[in-house]
């Protein structure tokens, strides 16, 4: 079964500082492969996506992810936090199959 | 441009009591999607709709929930004979087309409270 995990519940960090948020997944194929951030009182907003092609995608706010096949991982980073980076960001995965959710990591920013 | 829209955006109710949530996608989105958000329980998918055709029915949790959309556009998602456990924040989506792989644009939520 697809399943998608986040092991951070809550991760704080320091406006400035580099952020590597770990997604692990399951899934029986090749994937597609999701990050979205929700901010509070907001609906889910889409910061990168990945299909096929090269492992290291740009997405919007400066995010990035590698795909790792090897670690079924799917790391999302940013080299430097800013305070409107704090918000809940939640991993998917899905292809052929409604996409399935990790449970999300909380981000605070400290100044 | 006109984004994803729900309504009530809040819901309070008392348990027993049937409520119906809207969904108003993105004009010309084919696909809609229903999802509910619990605290720390991250986004379990309910139902989607290509078209008014619901495929994949799947992810309702109990023959209390069912979902509707009329002409390709507007959805409802009922809840009958509500429970304390159904409290959450329910979530739309739409996107262009039928594949999963599309970007799918969310809407703010309706937080439903049953008392």
């Amino acid at each position: 079964a697809q399943s998608v995990t986040q092991p951070d519940i809550h991760i704080t960090v320091s406006e400035g500082a580099s952020l590597e948020l770990r997604c692990n997944y399951s899934y029986g194929a090749t994937p597609y492969l999701f990050w979205y951030v929700q901010s509070p009182g907001q609906g889910l907003q889409l910061l990168l996506k990945y299909f096929s092609g090269d492992t290291l995608v740009q997405g919007i706010k400066g995010f990035e992810a590698e795909f790792k096949r090897s670690q079924s991982s799917f790391n999302l980073r940013k080299p430097s936090v800013h305070w409107s980076d704090a918000a809940e960001y939640f991993c998917a995965v899905g292809r052929n199959t409604p996409l399935v959710f990790g449970k999300g990591t909380r981000l605070s920013v400290i100044a | 441009g006109a984004g994803v829209s729900q309504s009530p955006s809040n819901k309070v109710t008392e348990k027993g009591k049937d409520v119906e949530l809207r969904c108003d996608p993105i004009s010309g989105h084919t696909a809609l999607y229903w999802y509910r958000q619990s605290l720390g329980q991250g986004l379990e998918f309910l139902i989607y709709f290509q078209g008014n055709s619901a495929p994949d029915k799947s992810g309702l949790p109990s023959d209390r929930f069912s979902a509707e959309r009329t002409g390709g556009s507007v959805s409802t998602l009922t809840i009958q004979r509500t429970q304390q456990e159904d409290s959450a924040v329910y979530l739309c989506a739409s996107s262009l087309g039928a594949a999963f792989g599309n970007e799918q644009f969310f809407g703010p939520g309706t937080r439903l409270t049953v008392l």
